[in-house]
């Protein structure tokens, strides 16, 4: 599975809109770009997944660039229970029930 | 339910001590998986069971012995350790035969002293 470069931390304020970046410039054509979050002193939790089309859930959306090269996490309105550390992942398509490996990931910290 | 259950929260052993840890979930997932995660760091894969057979061991320690009695239920016996096995150690599952987000415990906190 190809690599993830995240920044380290970013900040953000309460109730407004947040945008995690990616980049993934070596990501294949059957890997899928997952995100997960790990609040402190809990496990990761899954946030979402696309492979090409951008994707919402209940928790976020995600932007996925034209070439795939790039990917960004958008979480609309930032909480205070939302400062966590977001892990980019990529998963090929055929590593079903297999690896899932976590890059550095970025801490996001949020201000009331 | 859809929670992965670990027991215990925290453990705390001697170097000389066999303890197990022990994982559960109810959700029908046929994958399951014991990652190892120090302060600070992102977690690190250590085992992949698929269909209650083990498919990956990613060079871990034979102090480290895992164990898949049935598919609901995940066990990591631990004999020997040393202090630098100190860490938090999660269980997740997944589905195996599509593509969908793996589900995490909230971890053993382990020291070994």
């Amino acid at each position: 599975d190809a690599k993830t470069t995240q920044p380290n931390s970013m900040e953000s304020n309460e109730e407004e809109p947040v945008h995690l970046p990616c980049n993934h410039s070596t990501i294949s054509g059957t890997d899928y770009i997952h995100w997960y979050r790990q609040l402190p002193s809990q496990g990761p939790e899954y946030v979402i997944h696309g492979l090409t089309s951008n994707v919402n859930n209940r928790m976020a959306s995600l932007a996925i660039a034209e070439d795939r090269k790039s990917s960004t996490l958008i979480l609309h309105r930032a909480t205070l229970r939302d400062a966590a550390v977001y892990y980019c992942i990529l998963k090929g398509i055929y590593n079903q029930g297999g690896k899932l490996i976590f890059g550095q990931g970025t801490e996001l910290s949020v201000k009331p | 339910d859809t929670e992965v259950t670990q027991t215990p929260k925290h453990l705390v052993m001697g170097m000389t001590n066999k303890k197990s840890l022990k994982c559960e979930q109810h959700m029908g997932h046929r994958a399951m998986y014991w990652y190892k995660q120090k302060a600070k760091k992102p977690p690190e894969l250590m085992f992949v069971y698929s269909y209650e057979k083990l498919s990956i061991n990613e060079s871990v320690p034979s102090r480290f012995s895992p164990e898949c009695p049935n598919s609901s239920l995940l066990n990591l016996h631990l004999h020997a350790l040393q202090p630098e096995d100190s860490a938090l150690y999660l269980c997740a599952s997944s589905q195996v035969v599509r593509e969908y987000g793996y589900t995490f415990g909230s971890g053993t906190r382990l020291t070994v002293v």
